[in-house]
């Protein structure tokens, strides 16, 4: 089975711009869930979506958005980037809920100039 | 609300040594617990999961954890250290909403 997906790997944006990231879950999968890693705050919940809803969300402001379409692909939105949006931004899917087991993508490097 | 903490952001041990990785807990409910590895420039490959199936749980390249409830631990061993296992490693409890909360991430250096 493919492992999770992430597109792209890298990302060089200047302040002010906004950018989509996309992650493909593990066939099957229908839960995703987004997290930033930094090194000052380790890494931090953003969102998850199951079937297309958004099910829970963490502390980022509104500029981080995201959606998920009928085939359990997502996509994350970063509008109005800072310099302190700089960050691996990591994807992982799981089957369903908390109880299972969330496997994580290779990460998006977002640089902020 | 759940949290996580790993004591020592730093460990150090010679290669054949023992690796011990520290992780404890706070959890209102019986907890979903994980250890994760990360090499640089990688996503978070998963190492292994606690279930209440058994308190010791073995993961993979030799890993293995003891859930303590007593004690609110989740502590990481290897007998062995590779010069391979030198990455960080990063402990968490998994709560609703399907949502990670991990600790701080402890980075792992085998010396020659």
């Amino acid at each position: 089975k493919a492992g999770v997906t992430q597109t792209p790997r890298y990302l060089i944006k200047t302040r002010g711009q906004q950018v989509t990231l996309s992650c493909s879950p593990i066939s099957g999968h229908r839960s995703v869930s987004w997290y930033q890693q930094t090194p000052g705050q380790g890494l931090q919940f953003l969102f998850e979506y199951f079937s297309e809803t958004q099910r829970n969300k963490g502390n980022f402001p509104g500029r981080f958005s995201g959606r998920q379409f009928s085939n359990s692909r997502s996509e994350m939105n970063v509008s109005t980037l800072e310099l302190g949006d700089s960050a691996l931004y990591l994807c992982a899917s799981s089957f369903r809920d908390h109880t299972d087991t969330q496997y994580f993508g290779p990460g998006t490097r977002l640089t902020v100039l | 609300a759940q949290s996580v903490t790993q004591l020592g952001s730093h460990v150090s041990v010679s290669e054949g040594a023992l690796v011990l990785l520290r992780c404890n807990y706070s959890s209102s409910v019986p907890p979903y617990l994980f250890w994760y590895v990360q090499y640089p420039n990688q996503g978070l490959q998963l190492l292994l999961k606690y279930t209440s199936a058994a308190t010791l749980v073995k993961g993979i390249n030799g890993f293995e954890a003891e859930f303590k409830k007593s004690e609110t631990s989740f502590h990481l061993t290897k007998p062995s250290a590779h010069m391979s296992d030198a990455a960080e490693y990063f402990c968490a409890v998994s709560v609703r909403g399907n949502k990670l909360v991990f600790g701080a991430g402890t980075i792992l250096r085998v010396k020659s």
